[in-house]
């Protein structure tokens, strides 16, 4: 079975300074990993996906995620953090050796950048 | 273009009553995709559909929930007897095709309160 770890539920930066939202996964086979972010009272937006190649992987807004096999991690980064940038972060995984399943979300991280 | 819609935004009800959720996905969308969110928590897989067919409905909790998309393109989600514990945001999304290199992207969701 699949499974989605986010460690921290809140993560708090000054603006202008890098932020990094953690993720780990599990799968039994490949994985196909997402980060979406979710406003109030919006419908979560796709950010990036990494399904193979490259293990830096760049998306919208300036961000960017870290594929690591090693340590089964699929971290979100970005370099000078915005205020606008606070919201609610989730990674997801799916199995690309499964078949059509499901996303698996983790229970999300609340990112929260000062002025 | 036009996104995933959902309606209605908000829904309050009385327990032990019928509820029905709408969406509407993106034209030419394929695949149409059903999760609920909890508070605090992240979205969890409900059933989809490829086409007019529900090609996975595992994550349906019981059978009072049933779900429809008779012509291929909006879906209703159908929730019978509703209970104090069915109160969540029901999301919808869509994607182009059921493939695992399709992000989906969601509505807004319906935040449903059975009181």
């Amino acid at each position: 079975a699949q499974s989605v770890a986010q460690p921290e539920d809140q993560v708090n930066v000054a603006e202008g300074n890098p932020l990094t939202v953690k993720c780990t996964y599990s799968v039994s086979g490949n994985p196909y990993l997402f980060w979406y972010v979710q406003y109030p009272n919006r419908g979560l937006q796709f950010l990036l996906k990494y399904i193979t190649g490259d293990n830096l992987v760049k998306g919208s807004y300036g961000f960017e995620a870290e594929f690591n096999k090693s340590q089964t991690s699929f971290h979100l980064k970005k370099p000078s953090a915005l205020v606008s940038d606070s919201a609610l972060y989730f990674c997801a995984v799916r199995d690309l050796n499964s078949g059509n399943t499901p996303l698996v979300f983790g229970k999300g991280t609340r990112l929260s950048v000062i002025a | 273009g036009a996104g995933v819609s959902q309606t209605p935004s908000n829904k309050v009800t009385e327990k032990g009553k019928y509820v029905e959720l709408r969406c509407d996905p993106i034209s030419g969308h394929t695949a149409l995709y059903w999760y609920r969110q909890s508070l605090g928590q992240g979205p969890e897989f409900l059933i989809y559909f490829q086409g007019t067919g529900a090609a996975d409905d595992s994550g349906l909790p019981n059978d009072r929930f049933f779900a429809v998309r008779p012509e291929g393109s909006v879906s209703t989600l159908k929730i019978q007897r509703t209970e104090r514990g069915d109160s969540a945001v029901y999301l919808c999304a869509s994607s182009s095709s059921v493939s695992s290199y399709n992000e989906q992207f969601f509505g807004p969701g319906t935040r449903l309160t059975v009181l």
